[in-house]
This record gives C-alpha cells, sequence and structure tokens, in this order.
C-alpha cells in the first residue's frame, strides 16, 4: 500500500480565519512533506520533517505552521492568510535512506481558497 | 546549483502516436531521477525512477525512460498514447540537504491527446 490520505479535500477560508490540514501514511516512513502548487506550476517545497523533527524550512511564513505529532501524521496549521495563499496543498512521504535519494509518495493534495 | 528543464511546455499528439517528453537535468553528482505525472486536480503519481543500474527503465501504464549521461537528460517515452495520459508530467531530480532532501521539479509539460 503506497497511499498518502489528506483531508480536506477542499477548503474555503476567510483571512482571518485558522483551520488545519492533515496528512496520514501508514508505510511507515520516517520523512514527511509538505508542498504548495500554484496553477499551472510545479510543486515548491515547504516543510520537510525527518524522523517527527524539522529538518528544511523552505523560508515559509509564519502564518503556515506544521505539525508531526507522530510518525503517521503531518499537520499543517493555517492562520491569517493571503489570498494569495490559495493554492493545492500536497502532502508526501518516504523513507529515510540518507545519503540515498528513494521514491516520495504523494497524497491527493487539499484545494485551498482563501477569500 | 541543480536544476531541471523541460523546455515543452504543451506537447499535443493524435491517440495511439508514440510520445517523447524531454526533460534535461543539471546536477553534480549522480542524479537520482524521476518523473510524476499529474491529472487536473489530482495528487503526483509516480511513474518511473532511475537511481543506478540498466540505464533504459521501465515505470508504469507502459511509460519508459531512457537516462543518458553525456547528455545530461532523461526523456519520457511510451509507444502509444491513449486519450487517458492527457495530464501534465514533472520530471524531478532528488537533491540532498543536510539531513534530509528535497525533489528539485521541472516546470512541467502539459499533454495533449487528439482522438
Amino acid at each position: 500500500d503506497t497511499e498518502v490520505t489528506q483531508t480536506p479535500k477542499h477548503l474555503v477560508m476567510g483571512m482571518t480565519n485558522k483551520k488545519s490540514l492533515k496528512c496520514e501514511q501508514h508505510m511507515g516512513h520516517r520523512a514527511m512533506y509538505w508542498y504548495k502548487q500554484k496553477a499551472k506550476k510545479p510543486p515548491e517545497l515547504m516543510f520537510v520533517y525527518s524522523y517527527e523533527k524539522l529538518s528544511i524550512n523552505e523560508s515559509v511564513p509564519s502564518r503556515f505552521s506544521p505539525e508531526c505529532p507522530n510518525s503517521s501524521l503531518l499537520n499543517l496549521h493555517l492562520h491569517a492568510l493571503q489570498p494569495e495563499d490559495s493554492a493545492l496543498y500536497l502532502c508526501a512521504s518516504s523513507q529515510v535512506v540518507l545519503p540515498m535519494i528513494v521514491t516520495q509518495y504523494f497524497g491527493p493534495g487539499t484545494r485551498l481558497l482563501v477569500l | 546549483a541543480q536544476s531541471v528543464t523541460q523546455p515543452d511546455i504543451h506537447i499535443t499528439v493524435s491517440e495511439g502516436a508514440s510520445l517523447e517528453l524531454r526533460c534535461n537535468y543539471s546536477y553534480g553528482a549522480t542524479p537520482y531521477l524521476f518523473w510524476y505525472v499529474q491529472s487536473p486536480g489530482q495528487g503526483l503519481q509516480l511513474l518511473l525512477k532511475y537511481f543506478s543500474g540498466d540505464t533504459l527503465v521501465q515505470g508504469i501504464k507502459g511509460f519508459e525512460a531512457e537516462f543518458k549521461r553525456s547528455q545530461s537528460s532523461f526523456n519520457l517515452r511510451k509507444p502509444s498514447v491513449h486519450w487517458s495520459d492527457a495530464a501534465e508530467y514533472f520530471c524531478a531530480v532528488g537533491a540532498t540537504m543536510d539531513s534530509s532532501y528535497k525533489l528539485i521539479f521541472g516546470s512541467g509539460t502539459r499533454l495533449l491527446v487528439r482522438p
């Protein structure tokens, strides 16, 4: 099973709202990723968690707050977003076999609209 | 710096025709290369990957890709395209960063299939 699930599928929020995106995998992967994808563009890496610790933060604004409560779950907390944050948010997971690079498996994404 | 170039923004082929999507990479060490496909509003699905060994790799859905180090290329091919292959295709290279790694994506190629 190579499934990564994400909830919700769609989310509409106002600029003063607080919401969370959730990602889950049961493949035993110890690395999890958040990507942001604008229309007609490739995914852009936001955060990487390795063994439940934040290992990469690609200079993402603080209105995005990631959390990895356990090895299967990854959350992205959203607060005071801007309309330009509207995008498809993708979660991915992989094994950790550094220095080797391994396959990342992606979820279906959450389509976020900020009004 | 590492980078991936997909020179074709759009490609249109007739159903049943052959397909080649181009990908060129820039990476100092031995590259780990991937092709992902994304249907509209969906997540990314791995088509195939190259880590080492045989330079011609087979993937899912009848796709294959050939790694050519001398040309820094990893082109994706399919002998006979089906209407369901219409999607966005991303080439990516894996790059290590500190205690983790990231995928560097090309800008994508949108495949349109004529009936």
